[in-house]
């Protein structure tokens, strides 16, 4: 079971790029990386999801290295909204066991 | 498309009580799972069911059983509740590598 390593928290005003870092090193050479986003009371929503080098879409990217031990979500220009937990994970097609850690509280200042 | 929904949303037990919740899903994936969320706390695997007729332990099994009725309905049973048990459960559904989580179940055991 592929361990992740997250920030426990990082701050950032309204309007800039955030960089949330993640670091597995015994991932599996099956193993894809998701990053979930929750807020209070609510339970996670998938936001983005890679193999290797950048993934992007409408909300966020994901930038993963050549040797896959880490990876960077990033979230550009964000807003208060995004205040949030967010969640790093890997695990593989045929997996059923993921391993969420304790994630990266992010708090948007205005 | 109601996606995944979950009964009780707040429930308060005392100590030595039962309890079953409720989760089901409307999208047809085979694949269903039990997590726990302690305050502060990422979201830890209880149990979890690839498939229809199929369940199996994850990290934190004990004191909780598990039933898989049908493709739709995966249910969490407490037998005796202990204060331990306090948390908010998640019940999921999953995709591909992507996991659709319903609005959780708060739980208080006196």
């Amino acid at each position: 079971l592929a361990k992740t390593t997250q920030p426990i928290s990082m701050d950032s005003y309204e309007g800039q790029e955030v960089n949330i870092t993640c670091s597995h090193n015994n991932i599996a050479t099956n193993d894809y990386i998701t990053w979930y986003q929750q807020f209070p009371s609510q339970g996670p929503r998938f936001i983005i999801q890679g193999y290797k080098t950048k993934v992007t879409n409408e909300v966020a990217s994901l930038f993963i290295p050549a040797d896959r031990k880490s990876s960077t979500l990033s979230l550009p220009r964000v807003s208060l909204s995004d205040t949030a937990v967010y969640y790093c994970l890997v695990g593989e097609t045929t997996g059923n066991q993921f391993y969420f850690g304790t994630g990266t509280s992010l708090t948007v200042i205005p | 498309n109601a996606g995944v929904t979950q009964t009780p949303k707040f429930q308060v037990l005392k100590t030595g009580q039962s309890m079953t919740l409720q989760c089901a899903q409307d999208m047809n994936h085979n694949s269903m799972y039990w997590y726990r969320q302690d305050p502060g706390m990422g979201l830890r695997l209880i149990y979890y069911s690839a498939s229809e007729g199929t369940t199996d332990k994850g990290e934190v099994p004990n004191g909780y059983n598990v039933s898989r009725l049908n493709k739709r309905e995966f249910s969490l049973r407490l037998e005796s509740a202990a204060p331990s048990q306090t948390s908010v459960y998640f019940c999921a559904s999953r995709y591909g590598e992507t996991q659709y989580f319903g609005p959780g179940t708060r739980l208080l055991v006196l």
